[in-house]
This record gives C-alpha cells, sequence and structure tokens, in this order.
C-alpha cells in the first residue's frame, strides 16, 4: 500500500540551528512530492513542491527540499530557522501518471519547535 | 477573503446523533475534498469531488455521505455518529484532479464524540 513516513515526530532546535526533516514514502510509480506546513491556529499551506525535473525545490520561507528517487526521500531542509518557523510539517505524496486522481497520502507530521 | 471556509469549527455532539459539516470555496475550483486527520495527527483522504461528481470514495463507512450541491460547496453528512469519529476534518479544493494542482485548505472542523 502507498504510505508516508516521516521520522521525526517532534522537534525542538534553537533560532539559526539549521533543519532537516526526513520523508519517506512507499510507491513504485511516479509521484508528485509536497511539503505542507500548519502554523499554530492557520490552515494547512502548500510549502513547496516537486513534478518533475531538478530534483532540489525550492519553496516558500527559505525552505527547500530534495528529491532522492532512489532512497524514496524528500526530505526537507532549511539552513537557519526562525522563531516563526513553530508549526506541524506534513509530507505528501500523490501518485502520478494513470493513477493520477489529485489524492493525496500524508505522512503523520512532525512538530517543529524552535525556541528564541 | 476565505478561500475555503468550513463551518461549524467545532461540533460537540452525542453518539447515535447525525451531523453535516459544510465546506464552501470562492477560488473557482472545480475539485473538492474532504480529509480526515485522526488523534495521531494523520491526515487521511475520504472523498473527492470533481464539478460534483465522485472521483475519490477511500472505504469510509456508509454512516458518512458526501453531497455537492454545486461545484463550489462540498458538504460532509455523518449519520449515526460513533466515538471513533471524533477527528478533525479537512476540506480543500483544487483547479482539476491533477495532482500537480495545488490543494487549498479550509481551517478544519474538530469533531468531538461523546
Amino acid at each position: 500500500a502507498q504510505s508516508v513516513s516521516q521520522h521525526n515526530h517532534h522537534v525542538i532546535l534553537s533560532e539559526a540551528a539549521s533543519l532537516e526533516l526526513g520523508c519517506n514514502y512507499s510507491y513504485g510509480g511516479t509521484v508528485n512530492l509536497f511539503w505542507y506546513v500548519q502554523y499554530p491556529g492557520q490552515h494547512l499551506q502548500l510549502l513547496l513542491k516537486y513534478f518533475s525535473g531538478d530534483p532540489l525545490v525550492k519553496g516558500i520561507k527559505g525552505f527547500e527540499a530534495e528529491f532522492i528517487k532512489s532512497k524514496f526521500s524528500f526530505n526537507l531542509r532549511k539552513p537557519s530557522v526562525q522563531w516563526s518557523d513553530t508549526a506541524e510539517y506534513f509530507c505528501a505524496v500523490s501518485p502520478g501518471g494513470s493513477s493520477n486522481t489529485g489524492k493525496l497520502i500524508f505522512g503523520q507530521g512532525t512538530t517543529l519547535q524552535v525556541k528564541p | 477573503d476565505t478561500a475555503v471556509s468550513q463551518t461549524p469549527k467545532y461540533l460537540v455532539t452525542q453518539m447515535g446523533n447525525d451531523k453535516s459539516i459544510k465546506c464552501e470555496q470562492n477560488l473557482g475550483h472545480d475539485t473538492m475534498y474532504w480529509y480526515k486527520q485522526d488523534s495521531k495527527k494523520f491526515l487521511k483522504i475520504m472523498f473527492s469531488y470533481n464539478n460534483k461528481e465522485l472521483i475519490i470514495n477511500e472505504t469510509v463507512p456508509n454512516r458518512f455521505s458526501p453531497k455537492s450541491p454545486d461545484k463550489a460547496h462540498l458538504n460532509l453528512h455523518i449519520n449515526s455518529l460513533e466515538l471513533g469519529d471524533s477527528a478533525v476534518y479537512f476540506c480543500a479544493s483544487s483547479y482539476g484532479t491533477s495532482a500537480n494542482n495545488e490543494q487549498f485548505f479550509g481551517p478544519g472542523t474538530r469533531l468531538t464524540v461523546l
């Protein structure tokens, strides 16, 4: 079955520290990959996405993610976090090609807490 | 202006009751979705509609019935509520059913069944 695994459930960092959140998926075909963020009290919103091309994608607020096909991974990174990055982060996969229905399969989320 | 809105934001009810959650989007999208987020924060797709036509139905109990009166609305009706239905329900919308299209999420409805 298709699934997404986020390795870190709760991450606590100090401001200016570097961030890397792991995401692995299980699906053998073409995939589209996403990171969503939910700031406290706000809606889920898209941070970045990968469909094809350059496996290193850049998103909003200085975030980037790298798709490594051989590792079925799509890790999220930020070189220097800020207190305002405190949020829930969700990795999601959507099967592409003939299996494309727009369905998003989410990981269980990572709570990031940044200490000022 | 709120892009995807849901009502109510909180819903507390007794087991066995029937309740509805409403979702509206003003983005001009033609595809709408319902997701359920359980207590472990897993978000799972329940349904999707494209132009009022059911596209995705993910082995959800038939006590859950989505209704799309028009492409801007996708309501979720739940019959005979059970304790296990307690969760946060998120509505989302997008242009078309392609995975290339960003999904915009509503604020969620926290349902508590007592």
